[in-house]
């Protein structure tokens, strides 16, 4: 069965770091791109960053420009977000997702909220 | 950045109906669009790719048209699992950009 699973979400204060990690399942990672997504509450979706199948590119959208940085272990069959100088409008539940340009596999999401 | 915009942002009907939601980019995206359906606490889940393709196990009730800038997608007789809200995507190049949603509620 095919699976992504995020963890790492959690509560920080303004400008502190969080690392948020997908681990797949059922399928090897190698293969594909991988994108991070965002959902503020009660918003739309926000995509953040994505990955190529070997990592060699990464793209990012202005909002995180500078501050997030998407990285993969292929041997760990995980993908990884490493958000620094968090801001409030930050706060969102994360999702990550497969495939270089669509997306079809998504994990459940992992909630970020940064408040003082 | 392209933009993605959808329209209408709240759509009301019935069980039963024929409804199409319709996504302009901002500029030629060729055929470079996706649709996702999310529920309320869910992930988005993939229903349409390269504006017309749909994805296995997607029923056939949904459809999707168009290219370089105008886009649909269309539910042909609503069932009450597709209450939900819907978002297109680009993806013509690597900065990938939604439309803001369309809440599809019972009338």
């Amino acid at each position: 069965q095919v699976e992504l699973v995020e963890s790492g979400g959690g509560v920080v204060q303004p400008g502190e770091s969080l690392r948020l990690s997908c681990e797949a399942s059922g399928f090897i990672i190698s293969a594909f791109g991988m994108h991070w997504v965002r959902q503020a509450p009660g918003k739309g979706l926000e995509w953040v960053a994505f990955i190529g199948s070997d990592g060699s590119e990464t793209y990012y959208a202005d909002a995180v420009k500078g501050r997030f940085t998407i990285s993969r272990d292929n041997s760990k069959n995980t993908l990884y977000l490493q958000m620094n100088s968090l801001r409030s409008e930050d706060t969102a539940v994360y999702y990550c997702a497969i495939r270089d340009f669509y997306m079809d596999v998504w994990g459940n999401g992992t909630t970020v909220t940064v408040s003082s | 950045d392209i933009q993605m915009t959808q329209s209408p942002s709240t759509l009301s009907a019935s069980v039963g109906d024929r409804v199409t939601i319709t996504c302009r980019a901002s500029q030629g995206i060729s055929t470079w669009l996706a649709w996702y359906q999310q529920k309320p606490g869910k992930a988005p889940k993939l229903l349409i790719f390269k504006a017309s393709t749909l994805e296995s196990g997607v029923p056939s009730r949904f459809s999707g048209s168009g290219s370089g800038t105008e886009f649909s997608l269309t539910i042909s007789s609503l069932q009450p699992d597709d209450f939900a809200t819907y978002y297109c995507q680009q993806y013509n190049d690597y900065v990938i950009t939604f439309g803001q949603g369309t809440r599809l509620e019972m009338k």
